[in-house]
């Protein structure tokens, strides 16, 4: 069965570094996003992406974030200059014209 | 009012019970409705999609009521695997659009 496969599955930075979370998408879907979940609350959407193009961002997702499709297989999310607040669970998600099925995550620390 | 609201719970029941759990959400204009179940520090999966018609998949049954903004689900003779947080997930425009996510209803089930 095909799926979203994210890298890495643990990520720990220092406050102020930069991170780069990856992600491969199902390779037929044309649709891509990144949610986080902080531990202990909801799932929350940061950015859709299509057609190579940013579609929609929530307020979460300000100057401090950057999402990027380098090539044809990868889908990236790029967080500048990290905030202990920063910590969370980033899944990033595909669909192609209906369900979205999502990766295992990424768990980012941020000591 | 939050966007998609649920019985944050816990609920505790026994193997074989019927559970039943609430969701409301706040957009009239949402366009898609869905229960994702996520397992402690996993990415959520679906579970099943939910229709004006209501629809079942086995022992799993979901309603939605658009008049007022109510959705559930229903799960007979549950098994120790169904212990979870469901999700109720909310798609405001439907289609590949973003999805806005309940902050879930824990399940445990006991032998």
């Amino acid at each position: 069965e095909p799926e979203v496969t994210q890298t890495p599955s643990h990520q720990v930075t220092q406050m102020g570094q930069e991170v780069i979370l990856r992600c491969v998408p199902i390779s037929n879907h044309l649709y891509f996003y990144w949610y986080r979940q902080i531990l202990g609350q909801k799932v929350e959407f940061l950015v859709s992406f299509y057609n190579n193009e940013i579609s929609e961002k929530s307020e979460i997702f300000d100057d401090q974030f950057s999402v990027e499709r380098p090539d044809g297989s990868n889908f990236t999310l790029k967080i500048r200059s990290t905030k202990l607040e920063d910590s969370a669970m980033y899944f990033c998600a595909s669909s192609g014209s209906t369900e979205a099925f999502f990766g295992q995550g990424t768990r980012l620390t941020v000591v | 009012r939050k966007e998609v609201e649920q019985d944050p719970g816990p609920f505790n029941v026994p193997e074989g019970a019927t559970v039943a759990f609430n969701c409301t959400y706040s957009n009239s204009a949402s366009q898609s409705f869905f229960w994702y179940r996520q397992d402690c520090r996993k990415e959520p999966k679906l579970l099943m999609s939910v229709y004006s018609s209501g629809n079942e998949d086995g022992r799993f049954t979901a309603q939605l009521n658009r008049a007022s903004q109510y959705i559930s689900l229903l799960i007979r003779d549950s098994k120790l695997s169904d212990s979870a947080t469901y999700l109720c997930v909310v798609s405001p425009q439907g289609g590949s659009e973003k999805l806005v996510f309940g902050k879930g209803t824990k399940l445990t089930v006991n032998p």
